[in-house]
């Protein structure tokens, strides 16, 4: 059973602060991982993917990939309340991707 | 391109009627994927197809979930009997193809109430 951990929050940060989403998988033949953000009532979008071990930067979102340790990151630079979603950690081996259940996200003004 | 679209939006039902969601992939796109979302259990996939051929139908819970792709551009989740434990959200998701960008397009799903 392919495993995808993620703390469900609510993750609280101030507005302007950093905002850390961490993800931990069990699968080590997993090969892709990716962030999706969730607003309320809506359906996921992907912000980021990452393959290779380390940083991948896209404006204030950096993904960060960990394959020795299982884990792969979000953080977000400068939060604003917009920021203010639910953050689904996926990860594929294969096929098909398996999605953590999220974390909420509250930036808070 | 309009999107990945859903119909309906909104469905309420009462325990043992059939329910039949639908879905309209993005043009092009060779796979799609149908999705369950519920607090408890997270996103789930349920079934996903490959050039409208069922590939992994693992997902689905037990014999009362069926799906079809008749066509390119049509599919249709179907639930009978339905039971207030299938309430929750269903998303439809298409993808060109199974690259490492691999991103999935998601549709607006169906909130399904089951009484």
């Amino acid at each position: 059973q392919k495993e995808v951990e993620q703390n469900s929050g609510p993750l609280s940060v101030p507005e302007g602060a950093i905002a850390s989403l961490n993800c931990t998988y069990s699968d080590r033949g997993s090969q892709s991982f990716f962030w999706y953000r969730q607003y309320s009532g809506k359906s996921p979008e992907l912000i980021m993917f990452i393959y290779s071990n380390g940083d991948k930067e896209d404006g204030r979102f950096t993904a960060q990939l960990n394959k020795a340790s299982q884990y792969v990151s979000l953080l977000i630079r400068d939060s604003q309340p917009s920021d203010s979603a639910t953050y689904l950690c996926a990860v594929r081996g294969s096929y098909i991707p398996t999605f953590g259940r999220g974390t909420s996200l509250i930036v808070h003004p | 391109d309009a999107g990945v679209i859903q119909s309906p939006r909104h469905e309420v039902t009462e325990m043992g009627q059939e329910v039949t969601l639908r879905c309209k992939p993005i043009s092009g796109h060779d796979y799609l994927f149908w999705y369950r979302q519920t607090m408890m259990r997270g996103l789930e996939l349920l079934i996903y197809f490959n050039n409208n051929v069922p590939i992994d139908d693992s997902g689905m819970p037990e014999d009362r979930f069926s799906a079809k792709m008749p066509n390119a551009s049509f599919s249709t989740l179907k639930i009978q009997p339905s039971e207030p434990r299938d309430s929750a959200v269903y998303f439809c998701a298409s993808s060109p193809i199974m690259d490492s960008s691999y991103e999935q397009y998601f549709g607006p799903g169906t909130r399904l109430t089951v009484t």
